[in-house]
């Protein structure tokens, strides 16, 4: 079982906006920032937001994150075919011995 | 940039290293992460280490079996695993953390994976 909390499927039509959230707890998203990646059918995972909000170059400006509290979200403006994939937020953790933690992952398919 | 190797079918009990060569960017100053995957399954991480081999990482599940380490002569990262068992079955990539350290770091750049089998 994750630590953080994801819906396991989003979708939408071409086009249309799509939010996946992230929740956690004060020691991890309370705590440290958030990133996501994107892995696509068959493919490593991608870095897709840093730093709870932060674009890598080449990462289209569709893709956008936010947090608030203990969650955080990643929505998806204009969906498009190639953004069907899963998504995966991640954290690090306050621990003994710090560890980085995974969301389930939230298959986004685009109808 | 990033190049795993060393997976392969092991019988539980046994013992793997794998490797990790970086190019395209300075390695030296890069901390490095392992992170897996079971095939079909999410992504779960196994263990980082900063730039200059000052801090590490390892996740419970692994801790007293694998041991991360690297190289920067080689520009190489290792994941030394002892006592594997048959959970330990799944993909295991090499990724970038997003600067010298760990904590509250990115992974910027995945390698493409290597496999590991754990049966009898």
């Amino acid at each position: 079982q994750s630590v953080l909390t994801q819906p396991p499927s989003a979708s939408g039509a071409p086009g249309q906006r799509v939010t996946i959230s992230c929740s956690g707890s004060s020691s991890n998203i309370g705590s440290y920032t958030v990133d996501w990646y994107q892995q696509l059918p068959g493919t490593a995972p991608k870095l897709l937001i840093f730093a709870n909000t932060q674009r890598p170059s080449g990462v289209p400006a569709r893709f956008s994150g936010s947090r608030s509290g203990t969650s955080a979200s990643l929505a998806i403006s204009g969906l498009q075919s190639e953004d069907e994939a899963d998504y995966y937020c991640a954290s690090w953790q306050e621990s003994r011995n710090g560890k980085y933690v995974f969301g389930s992952g939230t298959k986004v398919t685009v109808l | 940039r990033l190049f795993e190797s060393g997976g392969g079918l092991v019988q539980p009990g046994g013992s793997l290293r794998l490797s990790c060569e970086g190019y395209g960017f300075t390695f030296r100053t890069s901390g490095m992460s392992w992170v897996r995957q079971i095939p079909g399954k999410g992504l779960e991480w196994v263990a980082s280490i900063s730039a200059d081999s000052g801090g590490t990482y390892t996740a419970d599940s692994v801790k007293g079996r694998f041991s991360i380490s690297r190289d920067n002569s080689e520009n190489t990262l290792y994941l030394q695993m002892n006592g594997l068992r048959a959970d330990d079955t799944a993909m295991y990539y090499c990724a970038k953390l997003g600067g010298f350290a760990v904590l509250n770091l990115e992974l910027d750049s995945w390698g493409q994976g290597t496999l590991v089998t754990v049966s009898s």
